[in-house]
C-alpha cells in the first residue's frame, strides 16, 4: 500500500527565506506527483504536477523535483512571501488511485 | 466556467439519516472523484469515476454511494450517517486523454459535514 509522508508537519520562516518542503513515498511505481496548495477553508489547488519521466517542473519562485528511485519529490520556494502561506501538499498517482501526504502548513511572516 | 462546484457548504446530520452530497463541474472531464479529509490524515478517495455510467471504489468506499448518469455530475451519498463520518469531503475532476492521467485536479470548495 503507497504511504506519502510530509515532514514537517508545520513550518514558520521569515519573509524573503528560501525553503524547502519534502514529500517521500513509499512505493516508486507512480504514474505522476502533484503538489497542491490549500489555503484555510477552502479547495486544493495544483500547483505543479511531475510525470513519472521528468526529474523536475518549475512555475515562477516554485520548483518542484522528483526522485523515483528514492521516493523522494522536494517543493523549492524562492523568496518566500506572506501570500504564500498555506498548507501544502503532495499526491502520487498511479492511473485512477491517488495518495495525498497530510500536508506541511507554512506560515511566512513579514 | 464556474469549474467545479460542491453544494451545500455546510451540513449537519443526526446519525442514521441520509443525504446527498451534490458536485458539478463545467470543464467536460471524464474523470470525477471524491475525498475525504480528515486532522493529520491527509486526503483519502472514497470513490472516483472516468465516465458517465463507470463508478468504482477508492480508500474508503463503505457507507457511501456515487452514481455518474452524466458527464457533469457525480452525486455522493450517504446512507445511514455515523459519527465517523464526520468530515470535510472535496469532490475533485480532471481530464483523461486516453490513457494519459497526467492532468492537474482541479477541487471544489468542500462540504464541512457533522454527524452527532
Amino acid at each position: 500500500k503507497q504511504e506519502v509522508t510530509q515532514i514537517p508537519a508545520a513550518l514558520s520562516v521569515p519573509e524573503g527565506e528560501n525553503l524547502v518542503l519534502n514529500c517521500s513515498f513509499t512505493d516508486s511505481a507512480i504514474y505522476n506527483l502533484q503538489w497542491f496548495r490549500q489555503d484555510p477553508g477552502k479547495g486544493l489547488t495544483s500547483l505543479l504536477l511531475i510525470q513519472s519521466s521528468q526529474r523536475e517542473q518549475t512555475s515562477g519562485r516554485l520548483n518542484a523535483s522528483l526522485d523515483k528511485s528514492s521516493g523522494r519529490s522536494t517543493l523549492y520556494i524562492a523568496a518566500s512571501q506572506p501570500g504564500d502561506s498555506a498548507t501544502y501538499l503532495c499526491a502520487v498517482s498511479n492511473n485512477n488511485d491517488m495518495r495525498f501526504g497530510a500536508g506541511t502548513r507554512l506560515t511566512v511572516k513579514p | 466556467n464556474a469549474g467545479v462546484t460542491q453544494t451545500p457548504k455546510f451540513q449537519v446530520l443526526k446519525t442514521g439519516q441520509s443525504m446527498t452530497l451534490q458536485c458539478a463541474q463545467d470543464m467536460n472531464h471524464e474523470y470525477m472523484s471524491w475525498y475525504r479529509q480528515d486532522p493529520g490524515m491527509g486526503l483519502r478517495l472514497i470513490h472516483y469515476s472516468v465516465g458517465a455510467g463507470i463508478t468504482d471504489q477508492g480508500e474508503v468506499p463503505n457507507g457511501y454511494n456515487v452514481s455518474r448518469s452524466t458527464t457533469e455530475d457525480f452525486p455522493l451519498r450517504l446512507l445511514s450517517a455515523a459519527p465517523s463520518q464526520t468530515s470535510v469531503y472535496f469532490c475533485a475532476s480532471s481530464t483523461i486523454q486516453g490513457y494519459d492521467y497526467n492532468s492537474p485536479l482541479h477541487f471544489g470548495n468542500g462540504t464541512r459535514l457533522t454527524v452527532t
